[in-house]
């Protein structure tokens, strides 16, 4: 699978959009990207994948470049809830779903 | 759903003893996941299994870590002889197959291992 580049840390403002960029020059054409966060002293949860087209949910947007080497994850209104730490994974549907988790980026939504 | 259960949520030990983490995926899941948590090296994938069967057991770190899936409703993680380095905390995860590539993993609140 792929490998990712992700900022270990960002501040965000609450009530402001929250904007996590992710790098994945080497992704291959069947690799998605998936974001996950882990919230203090809990497990992983998922938020979003995509291939190629932006994605949408109730949780947050996914916008992916043309070229699909690097995504954004947006928050739209973050929370004093969203401080997390935001994974960003690239993997194969036939990975048999196994994820490779990296660093990822620790959100810090400020009040 | 409940939720994938984790037991115990904390474990203390000493070192030498032997430790079982318990977990129980969420009902239709055929996929399972263990993975540890450390501040060192991270969420790292220990084994999966699918359909009770152990598929990729290349994270498990050594030969005192062993995994079983008896039934589809249950697994264990077993260390045996702890050891401090083994602190940290263990997370299982579990997926329905057939989604795809929605591969929504939900993950347990994980156990916290501490090894005196």
């Amino acid at each position: 699978d792929a490998k990712t580049t992700q900022p270990p840390s960002m501040d965000c403002a609450e009530g402001r959009a929250a904007n996590l960029p992710c790098n994945h020059s080497t992704i291959s054409g069947n690799e998605y990207v998936y974001w996950y966060r882990q919230i203090h002293s809990q497990g992983p949860q998922y938020i979003i994948h995509g291939l190629k087209n932006n994605e949408t949910n109730e949780m947050a947007s996914l916008i992916i470049t043309e070229d699909r080497k690097s995504s954004t994850l947006i928050l739209p209104h973050a929370t004093l809830r969203d401080t997390a730490v935001y994974y960003c994974i690239v993997s194969s549907r036939g990975s048999n779903y196994k994820l490779t988790f990296g660093k990822g980026t620790l959100l810090t939504v400020n009040p | 759903d409940a939720g994938v259960i984790q037991s115990p949520r904390h474990e203390v030990t000493e070192m030498g003893q032997e430790v079982t983490l318990r977990c129980k995926p969420i009902s239709g899941h055929d996929y399972l996941f263990w993975y540890r948590q450390t501040m060192m090296r991270g969420l790292e994938l220990l084994i999966y299994f699918n359909n009770n069967v152990p598929i990729d057991d290349s994270g498990m770190p050594e030969d005192r870590f062993s995994a079983k899936m008896p039934n589809a409703s249950f697994s264990t993680l077993k260390i045996q002889p702890s050891e401090p380095r083994d602190s940290a905390v263990y997370f299982c995860a579990s997926i329905p197959s057939g989604t795809g590539a929605y591969n929504e993993q939900f993950f347990g609140p994980g156990t916290r291992l501490t090894v005196l």
